[in-house]
Parts: structure tokens; C-alpha cells; sequence
């Protein structure tokens, strides 16, 4: 079958790294996104990993290892509005996006 | 540059009831992706239109079903409404021809509950 596995909480402190994985198994892999949302609004596009390596934009990093069903997203300098879930999604063998659970991010002070 | 628009924000139904929920695609989009998110979980696809055909499945029942209109906005309806059909559906639209890197833009969602 097909899984996607990410931790269900984190918390983290403002101005602080945090590093948010995710493993996956798959039939076929064409691509590794990650989305956040907030409560009650639509996901919104973090990054596009295909390659192994690390690609980073920002204050937000993605890395992705194929041989080993693995990423992470790496958020720094953490503000209190990066409190969101973190949605780590693979596109199968069809292109069809498989989604994890998503990893709830809390923020403190 | 409107966004993926979805309607109606919230809706109420009964059990045994009929849904059907409504998607404009993002300005440029032809396709239209439909998934279910019940709460704390990740969205699971239901199915993918594109030149008014259904191009791709996910696991759902029969009651589950859409259409695609000239204008590429999209429709889902669900059937037989049961409690576990309590979620929030999201439309997401892109373009066929972008390369598999480009991402889906979501709407906000419809949130769907069953009395």
C-alpha cells in the first residue's frame, strides 16, 4: 500500500530551527511537495523537491532522499504565524498526489 | 487574478441527503482535482477532471461523482449522505500542460456536515 508518515505535533520556540520529517512508501514517485494551512484555509505551496539534495527558499528548506523514502522541511527563524499544519505530499506513479497526515506546528513565545 | 473559488463555504445536510458543491478553477487552469479532509487529517483524492472527462480515480464509492463544465468549473456530488461524509472537500485546479512541478492551487474549501 501506499504511506505517507509525519509526526502529528511539534512545538517549537519563536526565532528558534525546527525540522518537521516525513518517510513515504509509494507506488512510483514523481515528486515530493509540502504545503502548509492554516486552521479553516486551503493549503498553500511550500516547495517541489524531485532530486535528492536540498532546496532552499528563504527561511524555508526542503530536503529529499529517494533511496531512503525521506524528507524534511527546515523552518528558521521562526515567527509565531508559521503556527500551521505541514502537509507533506508525494506524486505517485499516476502523478496522483498521495498526502500525509499533516504535522500541527505550534509556536511559543 | 482570481484564485480557486469554491461555494458554498459551509453547508449543513441530513443523513440520505444529496450535496452537490461547486469549484471555479484559478484564471488559466483546466484542471480540476476534488479531495476530502476530514479534521486532523490529510486531503484524499476523489478524483481529477479535465476536458469534461474524469481523468483519474481515487478510492471512493459511486456516490461520489463530479462534471466539468466548457468553462472548466467543476461540480462534485455526493449521493446517500452518510455521517462519515463530514469533511472539508477542496477543489484544487492547475494546468495540463505545466510540468509535474508545478503545484495545485487550492480553494478554501466547503465544509460539509452531516446531521
Amino acid at each position: 500500500g501506499q504511506n505517507i508518515d509525519q509526526p502529528t505535533e511539534m512545538t517549537a520556540t519563536e526565532g528558534a530551527i525546527v525540522q518537521i520529517n516525513c518517510t513515504y512508501q509509494t507506488s512510483g514517485f514523481n515528486g515530493l511537495f509540502w504545503y502548509q494551512q492554516h486552521a479553516g484555509e486551503a493549503p498553500t505551496f511550500l516547495s517541489y523537491n524531485v532530486l535528492d539534495g536540498l532546496e532552499e527558499k528563504g527561511r524555508f528548506s526542503s530536503f529529499l532522499s529517494r533511496s531512503k523514502g525521506y524528507s524534511y522541511l527546515l523552518l528558521k527563524e521562526l515567527q509565531m504565524k508559521d503556527s500551521a499544519s505541514y502537509l507533506c505530499a508525494v506524486a505517485d506513479s499516476n502523478y496522483q498526489l498521495i498526502w500525509g497526515a499533516g504535522t500541527k506546528l505550534i509556536i511559543k513565545p | 487574478d482570481a484564485g480557486v473559488t469554491q461555494s458554498p463555504t459551509h453547508l449543513i445536510k441530513t443523513r440520505g441527503q444529496q450535496v452537490t458543491l461547486r469549484c471555479s478553477p484559478k484564471s488559466g487552469h483546466d484542471t480540476v482535482s476534488w479531495y476530502q479532509q476530514a479534521l486532523g487529517q490529510g486531503p484524499q483524492f476523489i478524483f481529477q477532471y479535465y476536458e469534461e472527462e474524469e481523468r483519474q480515480r481515487g478510492n471512493f464509492p459511486d456516490r461520489f461523482s463530479g462534471h466539468q463544465f466548457p468553462n472548466y468549473s467543476s461540480e462534485l456530488n455526493v449521493n446517500a449522505l452518510l455521517l462519515g461524509d463530514s469533511a472539508l472537500y477542496l477543489c484544487a485546479s492547475s494546468l495540463a500542460g505545466d510540468s509535474p512541478n508545478q503545484p495545485q492551487h487550492f480553494g478554501d474549501g466547503t465544509r460539509l456536515s452531516i446531521l
